[in-house]
C-alpha cells in the first residue's frame, strides 16, 4: 500500500519549534516532499528528501529515513504566518501521493 | 505573473451539466496535473500528462476527462456533473521534484 499518515492538527506558540511527522508504508517512493497550504490558497513547495538525512532551508528543515518509512518537517522560530496546513507527499515513479495534511495553528 | 492560472475560479453548476475547467502555465513545464481536494481527504490525483501525446489516469479519474491542447494548456472536463464532484480543483505544472499549483477552482454541483 501507499498509505501516508500525518497528524490531523497541531498547535504551537510563536517563537517555538514544532516537528510535524509523516509515516508511510510503501516500497515505491523515490522521494518525500513537503508542501505548505494556507487556508483557501494553493499548496506551495517547501522541501524534498531523496536520500536519508536532514535538509535545511532557513527556518524549515526536513528529515527522511527510508528504512523506517518516516519523515518530519521541523519549523523553527515559529511565526504567526506559519499557521497553515502542511502536506506530506511521496513521489512514486511519476506522481505525488499526498497525505491528508497537518493543520498547524500558531498562537501568540 | 502567476506561473499557473486556472479559469474559472468559482463555478456553480447543476447536476448533469457538462463543465470544463481550464489551466494554463507560462514556464514551459512538460508535466501537468489535475487534483481535487476535499476536507479530510487531502489532494487526490485525477489525471496527469507528461506531454501533449501522453495522458495518464490518476487514482480518481472516473467521471472526468482531460485534454492537453498544447504544452501550456491542460483542461479538465466533467461530462455529466454530479453533486459528489463538488470540491476544490487544483491544476499543477512542474518537474519530477517540484510542482507549482494554480490558485484553484471551487466547483459546486447542485
Amino acid at each position: 500500500g501507499q498509505n501516508i499518515d500525518q497528524p490531523t492538527e497541531m498547535t504551537a506558540t510563536e517563537g517555538a519549534i514544532v516537528q510535524i511527522n509523516c509515516t508511510y508504508q510503501t516500497s515505491g517512493f523515490n522521494g518525500l516532499f513537503w508542501y505548505q497550504q494556507h487556508a483557501g490558497e494553493a499548496p506551495t513547495f517547501l522541501s524534498y528528501n531523496v536520500l536519508d538525512g536532514l535538509e535545511e532551508k532557513g527556518r524549515f528543515s526536513s528529515f527522511l529515513s527510508r528504512s523506517k518509512g518516516y519523515s518530519y518537517l521541523l519549523l523553527k522560530e515559529l511565526q504567526m504566518k506559519d499557521s497553515a496546513s502542511y502536506l506530506c507527499a511521496g513521489y512514486n515513479t511519476d506522481k505525488l501521493i499526498f497525505g491528508t495534511g497537518t493543520r498547524l495553528q500558531v498562537f501568540p | 505573473d502567476a506561473d499557473v492560472t486556472q479559469t474559472p475560479r468559482n463555478r456553480i453548476t447543476k447536476t448533469g451539466k457538462r463543465i470544463m475547467l481550464e489551466c494554463s502555465q507560462t514556464k514551459g513545464h512538460d508535466r501537468m496535473y489535475w487534483y481535487r481536494q476535499d476536507p479530510g481527504l487531502g489532494l487526490r490525483l485525477i489525471y496527469y500528462s507528461f506531454d501533449v501525446k501522453d495522458i495518464n489516469k490518476g487514482e480518481i479519474s472516473d467521471g472526468y476527462s482531460v485534454s492537453r491542447q498544447a504544452q501550456a494548456k491542460f483542461s479538465l472536463s466533467l461530462e455529466s456533473a454530479i453533486p459528489n464532484q463538488t470540491a476544490l480543483y487544483f491544476c499543477a505544472a512542474g518537474t519530477d521534484y517540484e510542482q507549482y499549483f494554480g490558485p484553484g477552482t471551487r466547483l459546486t454541483v447542485t
